[in-house]
């Protein structure tokens, strides 16, 4: 089936841990995103990437950091400098200016 | 800073009834609109995008637009319980290269 995988679906972080969340998209897209999720707030968005070895920092990418060194992949780690890592991660794809699209996220909590 | 706005609701409405979800934006050159459902702890899931003025139908959703307004809304024909969910608006600003602002999300309850 094509989609977008993510994982794991449920992650905890003990204190000066750094955590790393995976993506995988197979639908062929060239952009993929993070996005951090609080409850009752909107989709704020950390980190994106255009092309296979370029990404862009969104609005809130301190604390975070990511790679693409292949068009499927996007991973996303949560460094121990993000002191309030809680929260629900979620990834999405799409073709360049198309709709995006996400997987099923991932839910982090601190230990 | 440029953002989306939503009223947070709870929206209620019966069953078999329109529901009327709204938003406006603050970038006047912003091109591209989108619809989310989000149930409770599920991701979002796209149900309607809209680039022009005017409405845009799909079953028994139709999104409006409204750029001289800067106002955009979603209206569901028929609510069905099912239909209950965090509806969020978001917009791709001008020049975003697909980049998109997110509103904080109306949450709809059909009652039956």
């Amino acid at each position: 089936d094509g989609g977008i995988t993510q994982s794991p679906k449920y992650l905890f972080r003990k204190e000066g841990q750094n955590v790393t969340l995976s993506c995988e998209q197979n639908l062929n897209h060239d952009a993929m995103y993070w996005y951090r999720q609080d409850p009752g707030q909107g989709l704020r968005l950390i980190y994106y990437s255009q092309i296979v070895n370029d990404f862009q920092k969104g609005d809130i990418a301190e604390g975070y950091s990511v790679s693409r060194e292949k068009k499927e992949s996007f991973p996303l780690t949560v460094t121990s400098a993000q002191k309030n890592p809680t929260a629900f991660y979620l990834c999405a794809s799409s073709r360049l200016n198309q709709p995006q699209h996400f997987g099923d996220g991932t839910r982090l909590s601190i230990l | 800073q440029k953002e989306v706005e939503q009223n947070s609701g709870p929206l209620s409405v019966p069953e078999g009834a329109i529901a009327s979800l709204n938003c406006t934006y603050s970038d006047r050159v912003s091109q591209s609109f989108f619809w989310y459902r989000q149930y409770s702890g599920k991701s979002p899931e796209l149900i309607m995008s809209i680039y022009s003025n005017g409405d845009k139908e799909d079953g028994r959703f139709t999104a409006q637009l409204n750029k001289a307004s800067q106002y955009v809304s979603l209206l569901i024909r028929d609510s069905q319980p099912s239909d209950s969910a965090t509806y969020l608006c978001a917009e791709a600003p001008g020049g975003s290269q697909g980049n998109l602002i997110f509103g904080k999300g109306t949450k709809l309850s059909v009652k039956p």
